[in-house]
């Protein structure tokens, strides 16, 4: 079975300009969500979605980042316009939605953002 | 609003020592979920334990063992007799109820030497 994926691994883009990320969970997922890691900080939530519905989006740092899931499968997250803090590591990831117990979040490699 | 602290910023030990990373979390949930993640070098976050509120039990597989502590709100991990292959960086994690967003300490970067 894939695990979760994304693309692209890197990105280096200049100040001002869009970048769009991309993350295709693991098949049958309905939960993904987005987390982004700065600077050796913390890795911070950023929106979870359910199927093609947006469940949280408090993490969200701004009106610059919109995040779709267009029939519940892939997901985007797109800078516009990339500033400077918005360097990191953006890492997605999937799990199952049951009614049981916790079902673990399985996270993707990650993309790294560079904005200069 | 939930927190984890993770004070170990980088650990550095000789390959076969036991080593320990802390991690300290705040909550006023009653029902919670605490978990370890692994980063290694290729980037990825490599899921290790999850522990919900209720189990206080201490768990052991393999080399690596938990201590979960809710009077210390403390899960810590404990790596024994420590292999190169254990260099990471370790996230400590907690999530209110299921399907919930994780929140992550920053992370303790292990490098053990050979």
């Amino acid at each position: 079975e894939a695990g979760v994926t994304q693309f692209p691994s890197h990105s280096v883009i200049e100040k001002g300009q869009t970048v769009t990320l991309r993350c295709d969970p693991i098949s049958g997922h309905d939960n993904l969500y987005w987390y982004r890691r700065v600077m050796g900080k913390e890795i911070k939530f950023l929106l979870h979605f359910v199927k093609e519905s947006k469940q949280d989006e408090s993490g969200m740092p701004n009106n610059r980042f919109l995040a779709e899931r267009t029939g519940g499968t892939y997901s985007t997250l797109k800078v516009q316009p990339a500033e400077l803090e918005d360097s990191g590591v953006y890492f997605c990831a999937s799990s199952p939605r049951t009614g049981a117990t916790y079902n673990e979040q399985f996270f993707g490699p990650g993309t790294r953002l560079t904005v200069l | 609003a939930q927190k984890v602290t993770q004070a170990q910023t980088e650990i550095s030990v000789v390959e076969k020592e036991d080593v320990t990373l802390d991690c300290v979390y705040e909550t006023r949930d009653t029902t919670y979920y605490l978990f370890w993640y692994k980063q290694p070098p290729s980037g990825e976050l490599v899921f290790l334990i999850r522990r919900n509120s209720f189990d206080e039990q201490n768990e052991i597989s393999g080399r690596y063992s938990w201590n979960f502590q809710k009077s210390t709100s403390s899960f810590n991990f404990t790596i024994t007799a420590s292999q190169v292959v254990d260099s990471a960086v370790y996230f400590c994690a907690l999530s209110i109820y299921y399907g919930n967003k994780l929140v992550f300490g920053a992370g303790t970067i292990l490098r053990v030497k050979s």
